[in-house]
């Protein structure tokens, strides 16, 4: 079983709708991030948080420590958010390691 | 502010021969960290690094695998004698300091024929 698992694994939704992609991890973490990937392009860190909730434009990630589940929320959904969204949690803080764990990502597609 | 900057972009190597690929660090960040994506994988952790120390390097393969940071320069991950498998996308990313988000670079894509 993976440290961090995402569902779903393959998104598909209609203009304007909004999207959840869930991440779910059994370790201790010191953070979480959500990064996005277009195909064939590079990584682009969207958040990092260690607890509660963060908005950026149409953007809004929580997270919950005690249940070990963070939530990246997409409102009013476009085709150019179409990507690889994938959570990576951070192992504790303190350790000599600051290395992320990833989770397989999930693929959205977003349709005109 | 520049970001990560890593180069080359796209490295075609046959079996056998060397890789080398670079990332240079977002200014002001001495924190690097490499992660390589196998075809159809999820990104893997690989080393850690810090101004001319490896901090981690758990997720180095034993053999044909090494990296460095210098005082000066960017930090190099090297693949001696690549094989097939080692085709891949590699990532760096850099913070300022341990514990701070990281940045990641547009990666480099290997090809070993």
């Amino acid at each position: 079983k993976n440290e961090v698992e995402q569902s779903p694994q393959n998104l598909t939704a209609q203009e304007g709708e909004f999207i959840t992609i869930n991440c779910s991890y059994s370790v201790g973490i010191s953070a979480l991030h959500w990064l996005q990937q277009h195909p064939g392009g590079g990584i682009v860190s969207l958040f990092m948080l260690s607890s509660g909730k963060k908005k950026h434009g149409r953007l809004i990630a929580t997270i919950n420590i005690q249940e070990k589940h963070s939530s990246l929320h997409i409102t009013a959904s476009h085709p150019r958010d179409s990507a690889v969204y994938i959570c990576a949690v951070r192992s504790p803080y303190g350790g000599a390691t600051n290395k992320l764990i990833f989770g397989t990502g999930t693929l959205l597609a977003v349709q005109p | 502010n520049a970001g990560v900057m890593q180069n080359p972009r796209h490295l075609v190597r046959r079996r056998g021969q060397e890789a080398r690929l670079r990332c240079s660090p977002m200014k002001g960040h001495s924190h690097v960290y490499w992660y390589r994506q196998l075809p159809e994988e999820g990104l893997k952790f690989m080393v850690y690094l810090q101004k001319e120390n490896i901090i981690d390097e758990s997720g180095m393969p034993k053999e044909r695998f090494s990296a460095e940071f210098p005082k000066e320069g960017p930090s190099i991950l090297r693949i001696q004698q690549v094989v097939r498998g080692d085709s891949a996308a590699y990532f760096c990313a850099s913070s300022p300091n341990q514990g701070d988000e990281q940045y990641f670079g547009p990666g480099t894509r290997l090809t070993v024929t």
